[in-house]
């Protein structure tokens, strides 16, 4: 079975400070991969996915991930943090179905002005 | 185009008692998916329909059900209500021409079991 492990549940940065969120999948087979970010009270948005073309992948707001087979991870980051990125992250995995998404725990971030 | 939409925003019901929730999926998409947020943590999955059929299947009791029509809507139901079914409910809506199916969430229904 597919599940995705997020190392941190709380990340504090200051505003102008390299962001680092660290996602670690579980897979016999290069899978989807996926963030997402929700912010208080709503859904969940798409910030980017990998689907085995290029292994750098940039996203929505200045985000961006490296997916590293060898590592098993999938860390998203952003070279200066906003306040307007404070929210909860989620990395996802599906596998080449499609059929069921397995979401980390989340990791909440704070940016500390 | 509308995103995903969900009713209702929130409910409350008590334990024992049945409660529906509605979704209706970005226009063209086939599939929608049921999630279960727990306060603080990550969506679980429930259920994935696509064309009506279910596709897949979380490890949820029997009392958890679904069903999707033909305009792609589709319905969650969850019967004899407990008190840790409280929660976020998403549904996601996905079309699976798209490669790596990504999800697009709706905004979710609270649920409040007391």
């Amino acid at each position: 079975a597919q599940s995705v492990t997020q190392l941190g549940s709380h990340v504090s940065v200051s505003e102008g400070a390299l962001v680092l969120l660290r996602c670690n999948y579980s897979s016999s087979v290069p899978p989807y991969l996926f963030w997402y970010v929700q912010y208080p009270n709503q859904g969940l948005q798409l910030l980017l996915k990998y689907t085995s073309a290029a292994t750098l992948v940039k996203g929505i707001n200045g985000f961006e991930a490296e997916f590293k087979k060898s590592e098993t991870s999938f860390h998203l980051t952003k070279p200066s943090a906003h306040m307007s990125d404070a929210a909860e992250y989620f990395c996802a995995v599906s596998d080449f179905t499609g059929n069921q998404f397995y979401f980390g725990t989340g990791t909440s971030l704070t940016v500390i002005p | 185009d509308a995103g995903v939409t969900q009713s209702p925003t929130h409910l409350i019901k008590t334990r024992g008692q049945q409660v529906t929730l509605r979704c209706s999926p970005i226009s063209g998409h086939k599939s929608v998916s049921w999630y279960q947020q727990v306060l603080g943590q990550g969506p679980q999955f429930i259920f994935q329909y696509y064309e009506k059929e279910e596709r897949g299947r979380g490890n949820f009791p029997d009392r958890f059900s679904a069903r999707q029509f033909p305009n792609y809507s589709s319905e969650l139901n969850v019967n004899a209500l407990l008190l840790g079914d409280s929660a976020l409910y998403l549904c996601a809506s996905s079309s699976p021409g798209t490669l790596g199916y990504e999800q697009y969430f709706g905004p979710g229904t609270r649920l409040t079991v007391t």
